[in-house]
């Protein structure tokens, strides 16, 4: 069975501060994909990185950057000089090859940068 | 504008009326799905559909119906909706689903 766990609950930090987020997925395929969702108090999902797991290349995106280790099974997102606009609560998704027609997502971690 | 469109947005309704939440998108996406979220619990999916006519029970399926008549529409049918189906709802659709997700502005839900 796959699984994504998202432990941290709710975060908060003082803006221009580094904040992780921390995803851990369980699964026994050797193909799947991981995924970042961001809500923010508007309620919309707004997507944010895919990654395949054959790719296990960092990513950075302007101040968002993505760790991915196979060897942890672990998804970990960092924003650099947090600003008040994260505040949201962020996402972490995965689904594997063979059942691509469903995203399991984690409990998701809410984000509250102060100023 | 690529979009996937649900409405109502906001409703209030009683335990036993029925009631269907559309949901439209116009990228011409094979894939739809709809989810629903819970404090504490994330997002569960509900119902999914490959294509036309073709649909799949999601992890939470019970007291929920759908169709898929046309490509573009997806809409969830709540026959005799109970206070345990209050939640925020979403509607998503993708090219495939290794793809990236597009996700409705979502359907709030309360009843009473």
């Amino acid at each position: 069975a796959q699984k994504v766990t998202q432990a941290q609950t709710e975060i908060s930090v003082v803006e221009k501060e580094d904040v992780t987020l921390d995803c851990v997925y369980e699964t026994r395929d050797t193909t799947y994909y991981l995924f970042w969702y961001k809500q923010p108090p508007s309620g919309e999902l707004v997507f944010l990185i895919r990654r395949n797991s054959f790719d296990e290349q960092n990513e950075i995106s302007g101040r968002y950057s993505w760790n991915f280790q196979k060897s942890t099974s672990s998804f970990n997102f960092t924003i650099t000089a947090s600003q008040v606009v994260d505040s949201a609560v962020y996402f972490c998704a995965l689904t594997v090859s063979y059942n691509t027609d469903k995203l399991i997502f984690g409990t998701g971690t809410r984000l509250q940068v102060f100023p | 504008e690529a979009q996937v469109t649900q409405n109502p947005r906001y409703l209030i309704t009683v335990t036993g009326k029925k009631l269907t939440v559309t949901c439209s998108q116009n990228m011409n996406h094979e894939y739809m799905s709809w989810y629903r979220q819970d404090p504490g619990l994330g997002l569960r999916q509900i119902y999914y559909s490959m294509n036309v006519e073709v649909t799949d029970k999601g992890d939470v399926p019970e007291g929920y119906k759908v169709s898929r008549k046309e490509k573009r529409n997806f809409p969830l049918i709540l026959e005799s909706p109970s206070p345990n189906q209050t939640s925020l709802y979403f509607c998503a659709s993708s090219p495939g689903i290794t793809g990236e997700l597009f996700f409705g502005e979502g359907s709030r839900l309360t009843v009473l």
